[in-house]
């Protein structure tokens, strides 16, 4: 069976700084997919950044960067120059090639101060 | 391009009532699927449509059921409310399920069982 752990249940930055949220995942699977997803207050899930198992490259989009470490099974975020409307629950989600369905970590509470 | 919409967004019940929840996707998507989101348990998936058929399950009881049209609208019932369905019922949308495409997630329905 599949598994996301996140261990931080919250971190604090400082506007514009960086940092690192924890996703660690546990599969049998060859061939899988990681996603990182924000959650505001409202409620919305919000796609970020994904990273599929045989990529060679660590993705990124915009300020959002994922650090792949296949031999560790591990898929940290890194949100680079914080903002304040980062401020959000960040859930680490995977996929099989199996079935088309996400499993969620815990998920980590960001805030961000001025 | 409109996204993932969900109605109502908030629905108040009392146990032993149904409830039906709407899920339209992002035009194009054939896939469908339905998490379950509460404090105690996190996101849980629940099930997923694809071209009017239910690919997967999760582990719920039978008192929770779904459909999809042929326009790939989705639908999810609930019967028989327990105190315990409390939860934001979120929705997600992706083109086929089984490929790289991340799911595109709507608002939410926030249920409340009084």
């Amino acid at each position: 069976a599949q598994k996301i752990t996140q261990t931080q249940p919250g971190m604090f930055v400082q506007e514009k700084e960086a940092v690192t949220l924890d996703c660690t995942y546990d599969t049998s699977d060859p061939s899988y997919g990681l996603f990182w997803y924000k959650q505001p207050s409202s409620g919305e899930m919000i796609f970020l950044i994904y990273q599929g198992s045989y990529d060679q490259q660590n993705a990124t989009e915009g300020r959002y960067s994922l650090n792949f470490q296949k031999a560790r099974k591990s898929a940290n975020l890194v949100i680079s120059a914080s903002q304040l409307g980062d401020s959000a629950m960040y859930f680490c989600a995977m996929r099989d090639d199996i079935a088309p369905r996400l499993v969620f970590g815990t998920g980590t509470r960001l805030l961000v101060s001025p | 391009k409109a996204g993932v919409t969900q109605t109502p967004r908030y629905l108040i019940k009392t146990r032993g009532q149904q409830v039906t929840l709407s899920c339209s996707p992002i035009s194009g998507h054939r896939s469908v699927s339905w998490y379950q989101q509460t404090p105690g348990q996190g996101l849980q998936f629940l099930f997923e449509y694809f071209s009017e058929t239910q690919r997967n399950k999760g582990n719920f009881p039978g008192r929770f059921s779904g459909r999809q049209f042929s326009n790939s609208r989705s639908e999810m019932n609930v019967s028989t409310l327990e105190l315990g369905d409390s939860a934001l019922y979120l929705c997600a949308s992706s083109p086929g399920g089984f490929d790289n495409q991340p799911q595109h997630f709507g608002d939410g329905t926030r249920l409340s069982i009084l």
